[in-house]
């Protein structure tokens, strides 16, 4: 089954401690970004990577990081989380720019 | 820079009902449109994918259209039922890495 796949899908922390999200998609996808949805906010891109060992930032990059050494999987990375990086987390992968986006089942984080 | 507006924010329909959702965009250089389904604790279910080239795309009771030159698009739900109630999200898709733009969509809610 085609699927973007995340975990932990729900994370309490506290501030400064690092973590990582997982991503991963077995649909062999060029492209995968990540997203932060808060309410009224909608849903916002954090970083993008077009391919192994090209990422980008998006609209809210601060205070995290990503890597693509492989193509199937894109942590995303927050090295001293705070209170202001609790969101709801999702991961996306799509094959190229006029393909349909197929996201993961999200992460919850809370950072206390 | 790509703005989404999705009205109205909230909908309460009675089973049966046909019904309209709206999205507009500021950006007409668009790769596509996508709708997609958001159930509470849940990821995107992507509905139905547009792209700039095309007026409609037909998935069951659900039908979507794009007008570029206006910036907007429509979903229209036919025979709505209870099962249809869910946040439902239109995102434009433009740029470098064909970045997805989501508005802060509708909710509905179809009434028995």
């Amino acid at each position: 089954e085609a699927q973007v796949t995340q975990n932990p899908r729900y994370l309490i922390t506290v501030t400064g401690k690092k973590l990582t999200v997982t991503c991963s998609q077995n649909m062999n996808h060029e492209y995968m970004s990540w997203y932060r949805q808060d309410p009224g906010l909608g849903l916002r891109q954090i970083y993008y990577s077009m391919n192994v060992e090209v990422t980008d930032k998006g609209d809210v990059p601060e205070g995290y990081k990503v890597s693509r050494k492989e193509k199937r999987n894109f942590p995303l990375i927050l090295e001293s989380p705070s209170p202001n990086q609790t969101s709801l987390y999702f991961c996306a992968s799509r094959s190229g720019v006029f393909t349909e986006a197929f996201f993961g089942q999200g992460t919850r984080l809370t950072v206390v | 820079k790509q703005e989404v507006t999705q009205i109205p924010a909230a909908l309460s329909v009675p089973e049966g009902e046909n019904l309209v959702l709206n999205c507009s965009f500021t950006d007409s250089a668009i790769y596509n449109l996508q709708w997609f389904r958001q159930d509470p604790g849940k990821g995107l279910t992507s509905l139905l994918l547009i792209q700039s080239s095309q007026r409609e795309q037909t998935s069951g009771r659900l039908n979507a259209s794009l007008d570029k030159s206006s910036g907007r698009s429509t979903l229209y739900i036919a025979a709505s039922q209870p099962g249809d109630s869910a946040t439902y999200l239109c995102a434009a898709s433009t740029g470098t890495a064909s970045k997805l733009t989501f508005g802060t969509g509708t909710r509905l809610q179809v009434t028995l």
